[in-house]
């Protein structure tokens, strides 16, 4: 399993873009990035995945530099409603050994600077 | 649509009794999950259900247990309650067409074990 780094928490101010770098290192050749959030007492939710180059869609953009050791995610303009945890998760495309299983860190905590 | 819905939202138990949890997927997703999530933790898987059948299982005790009915729908059962079951547990379906990561998660029931 890829050993996944990333940070624990981030704040920044709103109108700015963030950007969240997440480790992973031994990432192997079929395993897919993905990103969710998470908001107080809900869910998490899907943003958005990728294998390689940048992913784009309404919510977010996600890097992923040629050797795949790492990825980041970016939100164009940080506002208080992106109050949120996100996890970085790393795996085949149909979960792990194809059981759909998401494996989840502490993901980082993203909050207002103030 | 409607989204994954799961019942209750919020339980209160003591120790060594027995919970029920419901989930149902969001029409036509055939798979769900559950996962446990500690307060300050990311989600830990516990099952996974597909067509009736479990594709995979985390790490948990024989007291967790699950099954999926004909309409996909799921129940999450837990015996024997102890303080440490206390977290909320999160459904997620997936309609598993090539593309598991993107699961789309409930909002939860919050246990309590007192």
């Amino acid at each position: 399993l890829a050993k996944i780094t990333q940070p624990i928490s981030m704040d920044s101010y709103e109108g700015q873009e963030v950007n969240i770098t997440c480790s992973h290192n031994n990432i192997a050749t079929n395993d897919y990035i993905t990103w969710y959030q998470q908001f107080p007492s809900q869910g998490p939710r899907f943003i958005i995945q990728g294998y390689k180059t940048k992913v784009t869609n309404e919510v977010a953009s996600l890097f992923i530099p040629a050797d795949r050791k790492s990825s980041t995610l970016s939100l164009p303009r940080f506002s208080l409603s992106d109050t949120a945890v996100y996890y970085c998760l790393v795996g085949g495309p149909h979960g792990s050994s194809n059981t759909g299983k998401l494996i989840f860190g502490q993901g980082t905590t993203l909050q207002v600077k103030p | 649509d409607a989204g994954v819905t799961q019942s209750p939202t919020h339980l209160i138990k003591t120790r060594g009794q027995h919970v029920t949890l419901r989930c149902s997927p969001i029409s036509g997703h055939k798979s769900v999950s559950w996962y446990q999530q500690v307060l300050g933790q990311g989600p830990q898987f516990i099952f996974q259900y597909y067509e009736k059948e479990e594709r995979g299982r985390g790490n948990f005790p024989d007291r967790f247990s699950a099954r999926q009915f004909p309409n996909y729908s799921s129940e999450l059962n837990v015996n024997a309650l102890l303080l440490g079951d206390s977290a909320l547990y999160l459904c997620a379906s997936s309609g598993l067409a090539g593309n598991s990561y993107e699961q789309y998660f409930g909002p939860g029931t919050r246990l309590t074990v007192t």
